[in-house]
């Protein structure tokens, strides 16, 4: 398609366990932003990807947060050992480049974490 | 540290008239600045953006206003239709940083 897809669109699982979130962004864009938007809250910014440059891991909350983007295209992201507070919707976002607004969204990884 | 607030969780506007969504930030590096639009189960949609070099943005029923001063923003949408019945989202950008800054946005609902 034509937008960034995420996978997948839902996942639910147990507190403890490991998920992986995936994102294809926009073909020819460069860079990769992952966010997460909690209940009543706005984004928040967890990491983001330019080329082959070191990723800015900033945002991510704990270690058992990580992110890898293979072939500067799709992106994982790993949250490893769930907790409830990780419920929230992960939203990836892609642009031309560093810098390069607008990003685009696409639609998110809803997580429930029982 | 919330650095880009919303100050209004709601906002409801009859069709056809002006709906007004203010922004504020406290970071005075942000030079950027965004609106998005996002309807329920779906990621947020780029509407309109505007630099800190300029004043005002138009494009079609939506402008964005910056005042720098005052570091206050406001996304116009006139007249107002019931598809813009959305969640807004401000969000901001510095020149040093790709990541935006988001407020905890602004639901707008627009009523026949």
């Amino acid at each position: 398609g034509a937008g960034v897809s995420q996978s997948p669109s839902n996942k639910v699982t147990e507190k403890g366990k490991d998920v992986e979130l995936r994102c294809d962004p926009i073909s020819g864009h460069t860079a990769l932003y992952w966010y997460r938007q909690s209940l009543g809250q706005g984004l928040e910014f967890l990491i983001y990807f330019q080329g082959n440059s070191a990723p800015d891991k900033s945002g991510l909350p704990s270690d058992r947060f990580s992110a890898e983007r293979t072939g500067g295209s799709v992106s994982t992201l790993t949250i490893q050992r769930t907790q409830q507070e990780d419920s929230a919707v992960y939203l990836c976002a892609s642009s031309l480049g560093w810098g390069e607004q607008p990003q685009h969204f696409g639609d998110g990884t809803r997580l429930s974490i029982l | 540290d919330q650095q880009v607030k919303q100050n209004s969780p709601s906002l409801s506007v009859q069709e056809g008239r002006i709906s007004i969504l203010n922004c504020d930030y406290t970071n005075s590096m942000f030079d950027y600045f965004l609106w998005y639009k996002k309807y329920p189960a779906e990621g947020p949609t780029f509407l309109i953006s505007i630099s800190s070099i300029k004043d005002k943005n138009e494009d079609g029923r939506f402008t964005v206003f910056l005042n720098k001063s005052a570091k206050h923003l406001s996304l116009h949408i006139v007249p107002s239709q019931p598809g813009d019945s959305a969640v807004y989202f401000c969000a901001a950008h510095t020149g040093t940083a790709s990541k935006l800054t988001f407020g905890t946005g602004t639901r707008l609902q627009v009523t026949l």
